[in-house]
């Protein structure tokens, strides 16, 4: 069974501040994509990662994946409280097909 | 391009009833994903249908089952329904299933089921 450790569970920050959500495991996956819920609301994709070492920017989102593909981080650049929800983690296995996500962090960015 | 649509958008239910949630893929998508997202736990993986066939079940009971039909829209069906089935049951699309290597999955916005 793969899992996926993602931390911290919460995270509370002023805007403007930056931050960093860590995604871990002991397992290999082919891709792993990080997603955004917004309460009522199912996740929306932000990105997929697919290369080990592979980082992709997106405006003040930075998604990085470890080289050996069983890690991967989120760094937030100068939050805004638009930044606030639930970041999810999933790693797709090497069959590539079921998803496995990751616990969570709830982010809530304060003016 | 209308994207992934669940209904009903709630659905409230009594101990041991039964309930069902529909769910239709983007256009195009032939995989059907199922996904339970209980109150402080993250998203479990219930169920994957493709081309009409169920593909893999996660760590459910059998009272979790569902069917995908010829146009590919799916549904989930809870049987002898409990309290602890409360959550938001979440379904996610994806373009050719098998043979997709990035899996990506595209959700939509859940069917809050409340078992009373």
């Amino acid at each position: 069974t793969q899992l996926l450790e993602q931390s911290p569970q919460f995270l509370s920050i002023q805007e403007g501040e930056n931050l960093t959500v860590y995604c871990n495991s002991s397992s290999v996956f082919s891709s792993l994509q990080w997603y955004r819920q917004e309460p009522g609301e199912g996740p929306v994709l932000l990105v997929t990662v697919v290369t080990g070492g592979e980082v992709k920017k997106l405006k003040r989102l930075t998604f990085q994946f470890g080289d050996a593909r069983k890690d991967s981080s989120l760094h937030i650049t100068a939050a805004q409280p638009g930044d606030t929800g639930l970041y999810l983690c999933a790693g797709a296995g090497n069959a590539g097909n079921m998803l496995t996500f990751g616990g969570g962090t709830r982010l809530m960015v304060k003016p | 391009e209308a994207g992934v649509t669940q209904s009903p958008t709630h659905l409230i239910k009594t101990r041991g009833q039964q309930a069902t949630l529909r769910c239709s893929p983007i256009s195009g998508h032939t995989s059907v994903y199922w996904y339970q997202q209980a109150l402080g736990l993250g998203l479990q993986f219930l169920l994957w249908y493709d081309e009409g066939e169920e593909r893999n079940r996660g760590n459910f009971p059998p009272r979790f089952s569902g069917r995908q039909f010829p146009n590919y829209s799916s549904e989930l069906n809870v049987n002898a329904l409990e309290l602890e089935d409360s959550a938001l049951y979440l379904c996610a699309s994806s373009p050719q299933g098998l043979r997709l290597a990035k899996n990506i999955q595209y959700f939509g916005a859940g069917t809050r089921l409340s078992v009373l």
